[in-house]
């Protein structure tokens, strides 16, 4: 079945580093990918998402490129900061059924 | 982005009381609605989806006479957590999608956390 496999963390950087989350999928058809992003004590925000292979997916200075080749969704960022301390989500949704598959989520902390 | 919201954001009850939970879409009708459940660090747990004005179908492995799922307007679904038990206690997330007006996604809640003593 469709699933979602996603680094595990915590992962610890300092500010202004440079960050990557590796997500890889195993799914049937087309899917669309996505990430979110959850704060402490919130639900979920979608940050980014493509929807056919070779798509870049970027917002607020993180980036993802949907490779269809490696099955992989890798989120990037350049430069974090403080803020951006958060879990993220990869996630894919089945071109068939419509339901959203979630990885186990990557906890980020981002010391000054 | 459209919202979503829930009520309560949080609440604390006694073993063996019901609990119910309350999902708006604020500017959109949700004609699909998720319900999800998310234990400390780990992802998050598909419930149930329901669609307006019909049952909801369960994930396997989750009980409905235990969490009865209400979608009677295409802005409100409620989720009832009957005779709660401290096993209960979790972050509920639920998500509303517009498949067929300007929102073809999904949007989340905030959440409510449930605590059952």
């Amino acid at each position: 079945g469709d699933s979602v496999t996603q680094m595990e963390g915590p992962v610890t950087l300092s500010e202004e580093a440079f960050l990557t989350i590796n997500c890889t999928y195993t799914a049937t058809g087309y899917p669309s990918l996505f990430w979110y992003v959850q704060y402490p004590g919130e639900g979920l925000q979608l940050l980014l998402k493509a929807t056919k292979a070779d798509d870049k997916g970027s917002n607020k200075g993180f980036e993802a490129t949907y490779r269809k080749e490696t099955t992989s969704f890798h989120l990037e960022k350049g430069s974090v900061q403080v803020s951006d301390s958060a879990v993220y989500f990869c996630a894919l949704r089945s071109s068939t059924l419509g339901r959203l598959y979630f990885g186990r989520g990557t906890q980020l902390t981002v010391w000054p | 982005g459209a919202v979503v919201s829930q009520h309560p954001s949080w609440v604390i009850c006694k073993s063996g009381t019901s609990v119910k939970i309350e999902c708006r879409s604020l500017d959109f009708q949700a004609t699909t609605m998720f319900w999800y459940r998310q234990f400390p660090k780990q992802s998050l747990m598909l419930m149930a989806t329901s669609n307006e004005g019909s049952k909801a179908t369960y994930e396997q492995g989750v009980e409905k006479d235990k969490f009865l799922i209400n979608h009677a307007s295409l802005t409100l679904s409620t989720l009832t957590v009957t005779s709660a038990h401290p096993e209960d206690s979790s972050f509920y997330i639920c998500s509303a999608r517009d498949f067929s007006g300007t929102y073809n996604e999904q949007f989340f809640g905030p959440g409510t956390r449930l605590t059952v003593l």
